[in-house]
């Protein structure tokens, strides 16, 4: 079974300060991607960054990056230069393709990220 | 535009009275899912569809029903409603056969079960 950890239910972090947002999972998935989200006040689901279980190098999209140690089965998101408008709840997810080719989705339980001026 | 739609936005409604909330997606997508958001649970899936006509149980399916007759189409359905799935739920879609494909999500529709 797939299992997602987020351990941080909230964080406040001053603004243009760097975050580090905590994500470990567990899967017996041979192969497996790892997602975070932002959600908003406003409710949307906000796509910010992905890292393939296979991939040698650190997933990057802009401020975003993906802090992956395979071997500790961690994934953190790192925020850098934080702004006012990252305040949000970040979801980290797992995707994996089982042995019998089902794909399931799971996510943790989010961290809630307030920026403060 | 590439879009995932839910409907209704927003419903309140009584306990055991039939409901169903649709879910629609315009990107040709193979994979749709419903999750159902709680505060300090995350999203949880409730079901999920891999084609037409194939559709699996996610980690939370008792009280849901889904039917996947179209490859657009994904609707969820609460035969007999109860308090406790009062919730935000999510309908969302990608490609299907590889880790790296994002998923879609709709806006969520707020459910509240009287």
């Amino acid at each position: 079974a797939q299992k997602i950890t987020q351990t941080q239910p909230g964080m406040f972090v001053q603004e243009k300060e760097a975050v580090t947002l905590d994500c470990t999972y567990d899967t017996s998935d041979p192969s497996y991607g790892l997602f975070w989200y932002k959600q908003p006040s406003s409710g949307e689901m906000i796509f910010l960054i992905y890292q393939g279980s296979y991939d040698q190098q650190n997933a990057t999209e802009g401020r975003y990056s993906l802090n992956f140690q395979k071997a500790r089965k961690s994934a953190n998101l790192v925020i850098s230069a934080s702004q006012l408008g990252d305040s949000a709840m970040y979801f980290c997810a797992m995707r994996g393709i089982s042995n019998f080719g089902n794909e399931k989705l799971t996510f943790g339980t989010g961290t809630r990220l307030t920026i403060i001026p | 535009e590439a879009q995932v739609t839910q409907n209704p936005r927003y419903l309140i409604t009584v306990t055991g009275k039939k409901l169903t909330v649709t879910c629609s997606q315009n990107m040709n997508h193979e994979y749709m899912s419903w999750y159902r958001q709680d505060p300090g649970l995350g999203l949880r899936q409730i079901y999920y569809s891999m084609n037409v006509e194939v559709t699996d149980k996610g980690d939370v399916p008792e009280g849901y029903k889904v039917s996947r007759k179209e490859k657009r189409n994904f609707p969820l359905i609460l035969e007999s409603p109860s308090p406790n799935q009062t919730s935000l739920y999510f309908c969302a879609s990608s490609l299907s056969g590889a880790n790296h494909y994002e998923q879609y999500f709709g806006p969520g529709t707020r459910l509240t079960v009287t």
